[in-house]
């Protein structure tokens, strides 16, 4: 089981540009999660799939952010236009129906974004 | 959810026990206590999660006090690699939100 993959792991680009997170969950699982992590503000859920349908987007900062899930095997977080406030460790995570106690989330490896 | 507090930092000798406490004083019926650590650099990793009573898996043991407001993780035999940040946290089944605090930085000493 290759867990689940995020690409690029490093991403570094100039404020006004558009950037896009790749995001390949662990197969079989039905529900994905996109998280910024900062030093100052720890880690925090931006966006919730569930059967590829956004159940809660409450966490997407502004317009400037959206995420899509056009099947089971992928998504993609966008940022358009950057800036350097974006800068931080995006991490997808995947898991099986919520509904179940102890079910546990998968995290990937992340990708490191800085907005110069 | 109820929310969590835990120490800012820990050490421990390599080899030893590591018990990271946490507190949840306002946990309700339902509601799991679950841990995952972050090595540096990683995504955050599922160690444990319980209810009631205590839980044991290959990775820890999960200490609950009866009153549910506070519990203990404990790495029984701590390695280098087990440095990392600790972060209990508390949900409720059926919910998708996990509320990551601060959590415990664990540096295991060689």
């Amino acid at each position: 089981d290759a867990g689940v993959i995020q690409s690029p792991r490093h991403e570094v680009t100039e404020m006004g540009q558009e950037v896009t997170l790749r995001c390949k969950p662990i197969s079989g699982h039905n529900s994905l999660f996109w998280y910024r992590q900062t030093m100052m503000r720890g880690l925090e859920l931006l966006i919730y799939f569930n059967n590829n349908v956004p159940i809660d987007d409450s966490g997407m900062p502004e317009d400037r952010f959206s995420a899509k899930m056009p099947n089971a095997s992928f998504s993609t977080l966008k940022i358009q236009p950057s800036e350097p406030r974006d800068s931080a460790v995006y991490f997808c995570a995947s898991s099986l129906a919520l509904v179940l106690a102890g079910v546990e989330q998968f995290f990937g490896p992340g990708t490191r974004l800085t907005v110069l | 959810d109820a929310k969590t507090t835990q120490p800012t930092s820990m050490d421990c000798a390599e080899g030893r026990a590591a018990n990271l406490p946490c507190n949840h004083s306002t946990i309700s019926g339902n509601e799991y206590v679950y841990w995952y650590r972050q090595i540096h650099s990683q995504g955050p990793q599922y160690i444990i999660h319980g209810l009631k009573n205590n839980e044991t898996n290959e990775m820890a043991s999960l200490i609950i006090t009866e009153d549910r407001k506070s519990s203990t993780l404990i790495l029984p035999h701590a390695t280098l690699r087990d440095t990392a940040v600790y972060y209990c946290i508390v949900r409720s089944p059926g919910t998708y939100k996990y509320i990551f605090g601060t959590g415990t930085r664990l540096k295991v000493l060689a």
